[in-house]
């Protein structure tokens, strides 16, 4: 297996709903990554696992809430979303240190 | 930190054609890897090729290769024999984190467009 996975593909939330994502890897990868991306911008990290042991946190809010299980799956966990949360987020994943590779994504809209 | 900056928001490109896409980086560490990723309209970012800032020869890819000038910190993409498949937002990266597992600096993108 040489891919990650998201799911679900895509999700629509309201501002009181919990709900969500998740994001596997069997590659044996060491670290994997959240990130969020705006239409027509790049990605910007939020998270990275390392190790199954949160090692940066990009001063995300706290309705976004992280999650390592084990080391092929990572979760976030959404609470109290605003309008403006409403974005692709990417998970990745790699083994080499510089070298990430990404999933599909999750299209997020939070009404 | 790294900065990266793409400065063609767009291109656009005529099927078998050649196209380059530039890109520009500054960091003060002397290890570093350069990145090109691929995100079509399906959204999945994808690797395109990479380049270690230790290795002299330009990596190639295929249709892709890079010239990688160190000096002038330069990291170009060229996509040789362009096809429609190849439409896409690319985006340029530099990994600079050492040991540790971090963060991609990713430039701001550029749009190709390939006409048949």
């Amino acid at each position: 297996d040489t891919e990650v996975t998201q799911t679900p593909k895509h999700l629509v939330m309201g501002m009181t709903n919990k709900k969500s994502l998740k994001c596997e890897q069997h590659m044996g990868h060491r670290a994997m990554y959240w990130y969020k991306q705006k239409a027509k911008k790049p990605p910007e990290l939020m998270f990275v696992y390392s190790y199954e042991k949160l090692s940066i946190n990009e001063s995300v809010p706290s309705r976004f809430s992280p999650e390592c299980p084990n080391s092929s799956l990572l979760n976030l966990h959404l609470h109290a979303l605003q309008p403006e949360d409403s974005a692709l987020y990417l998970c990745a994943s790699s083994l080499r240190e510089d070298e990430q590779f990404f999933g599909p994504g999750t299209r997020l809209t939070v009404l | 930190a790294q900065t990266v900056t793409q400065s063609q928001p767009e291109m656009s490109v005529q099927e078998a054609e050649t196209v380059t896409l530039s890109c520009t980086y500054d960091t003060s560490e002397s290890d570093y890897y350069l990145f090109w990723y691929k995100q079509p309209p399906s959204r999945q970012m994808i690797l395109v090729i990479r380049q270690e800032a230790y290795k002299q020869q330009n990596a190639t890819e295929n249709r892709f290769s890079v010239n990688f000038q160190k000096a002038a910190k330069s990291f170009s993409l060229k996509i040789s024999d362009s096809q429609l498949g190849d439409a896409a937002m690319y985006f340029c990266a530099v990994y600079a984190g050492g040991t540790s597992y971090g963060k991609l600096t990713f430039g701001q993108g550029t749009i190709l467009t390939v006409h048949p």
